[in-house]
């Protein structure tokens, strides 16, 4: 069972404020790992992914990837109100070619 | 620009009848999906395809059908054996990358759905 669990929240947190995400992995086979934001009625939108040990840095964005604890996050700086979304973590198996997805956090940006 | 296109973005659809929803995608990727979303919840798999001509069922495959003739095409085929459709059906796309140890990952893309409704 490849299973890949995250905090339902929903999260709240002000303005200019950093939010974290977070999420767990099953499977170590698990290859690379992505985090999409999901507006309303919208489609999920590839935000960051990474594949390696550590963090990876995009403007406001971290992601953070630690394989020995099956684990993956998301910060979030100075976080806005147009911030406000479900964001969904994702994993990957090469083998198969295979996406595993969570059931997603809401976050909400309080102004 | 590349992306992946869906159609139509709204759907209606009476008891008993059949409707196919278009995904077509002009990245040049092998493997394409779909999805169904329900309120509040998290993405379920049902069918994908890695290469032209072949496909797979996926966790609830029931009550639906698709096709893969095309590279560029997925339509997935919402059937009247499908008993509770109303939901938000999205497509994506990636590389395909099984047994190909080249690679060392893989993203996803999604296109921009198609809202489902039963009347």
């Amino acid at each position: 069972q490849k299973e890949v669990e995250q905090n339902s929240g929903p999260l709240s947190v002000p303005e200019g404020a950093i939010a974290s995400l977070n999420c767990t992995y099953s499977d170590r086979g698990s290859q690379s790992f992505f985090w999409y934001r999901q507006y309303s009625g919208k489609s999920p939108e590839l935000i960051m992914f990474i594949y390696s040990n550590g963090d990876k840095e995009d403007g406001r964005f971290t992601a953070q990837l630690n394989k020995a604890s099956q684990y993956v996050s998301l910060l979030i700086r100075d976080s806005q109100p147009s911030d406000s979304a479900t964001y969904l973590c994702a994993v990957n198996i090469l083998t198969g070619n295979q996406f595993y997805f969570g059931t997603g956090t809401s976050l909400t940006v309080i102004p | 620009d590349g992306g992946i296109t869906q159609s139509p973005k709204y759907l209606f659809r009476k008891e008993g009848q059949n409707v196919t929803l278009s995904c077509e995608q002009n990245l040049n990727h092998d493997a394409m999906y779909w999805y169904r979303q329900d309120p509040g919840q998290g993405l379920r798999l049902i069918y994908y395809s890695q290469i032209v001509n072949d496909f797979q069922k996926g966790d609830i495959a029931e009550g639906y059908s698709v096709s893969r003739e095309k590279k560029e095409s997925f339509p997935l085929t919402v059937t009247s054996a499908q008993k509770n459709p109303t939901a938000f059906y999205l497509c994506a796309s990636s590389r395909e990358t099984s047994g190909r140890a080249r690679w060392i990952y893989n993203e996803q893309f999604f296109g921009p759905g198609t809202r489902l409704t039963v009347l």
